[in-house]
């Protein structure tokens, strides 16, 4: 069974550039999840989507981040226009339904982004 | 704000010790609680997630939750030193079952 996938890898860019990132997920998951991890930190979560609804952005800076799971299979985050602090690892996760208490979390390599 | 807090560390343990991981937590609604390792430069990985009060066995792992008093530990027996990486307790609450992560306890294991 193939994995959680996102592209690019690495990506550098200066400030008040934008950068997109994409994200497929396991086949069959109807939930996706992007993180954004810091160094030194653990992942926080940006939006997760059930299907293509969003089920909670609270933690996205709207003002400059945007997401969208248009048919309900893979997803793309934008960043627009970066800051120095959007530097971090973008982690995309899929899971196999919402409802449950257990529901593994599987993650992909992520996206390293370095804003110069 | 829900927040989950794990000791940075280091945490240096021999090879072939057991080494004790720690977490707690501030939601009481939380329901069930996880360890992810990751690898430096790596993804998160699941090794153990627990929900109910009590002892977890998994081969070397053994998670241990007591909801009374909100706190959740990982103990890895016959430390290796491919044990060594970031350990992340993370917790899921609320109706959408969201996870939060504490950040990290990074542990070394010395040959």
């Amino acid at each position: 069974e193939a994995g959680v996938a996102q592209s690019p890898r690495y990506k550098i860019i200066e400030k008040r550039q934008s950068v997109a990132f994409w994200c497929n997920p396991i086949s069959g998951h109807a939930t996706l999840y992007w993180y954004q991890q810091i160094l030194g930190q653990g992942p926080k979560l940006l939006i997760q989507f059930q299907n293509n609804g969003v089920v909670d952005d609270s933690q996205l800076p709207k003002d400059r981040f945007s997401a969208e799971r248009l048919k309900g299979v893979d997803s793309t985050l934008k960043i627009q226009p970066a800051k120095l602090e959007d530097s971090a690892v973008y982690l995309c996760a899929s899971s196999l339904m919402l409802g449950k208490s257990y529901n593994e979390q599987f993650f992909g390599p992520g996206t390293r982004l370095t804003v110069l | 704000q829900k927040e989950v807090e794990q000791n940075s560390g280091p945490l240096s343990v021999p090879e072939g010790a057991i080494a004790s991981l720690n977490c707690t937590y501030s939601d009481r609604g939380s329901q069930s609680f996880f360890w992810y390792r990751q690898y430096s430069g790596k993804s998160p990985e699941l090794i153990m997630f627990i929900y109910s009060n009590g002892d977890k066995e998994d081969g070397r792992f053994t998670a241990q939750l007591n909801k009374a008093s909100q706190y959740v530990s990982l103990l890895i027996r016959d430390s290796q030193p491919s044990d060594s990486a970031t350990y992340l307790c993370a917790v899921n609450t609320g109706s959408n079952y969201k996870l939060t992560f504490g950040k990290g306890t990074l542990l070394t294991v010395n040959p």
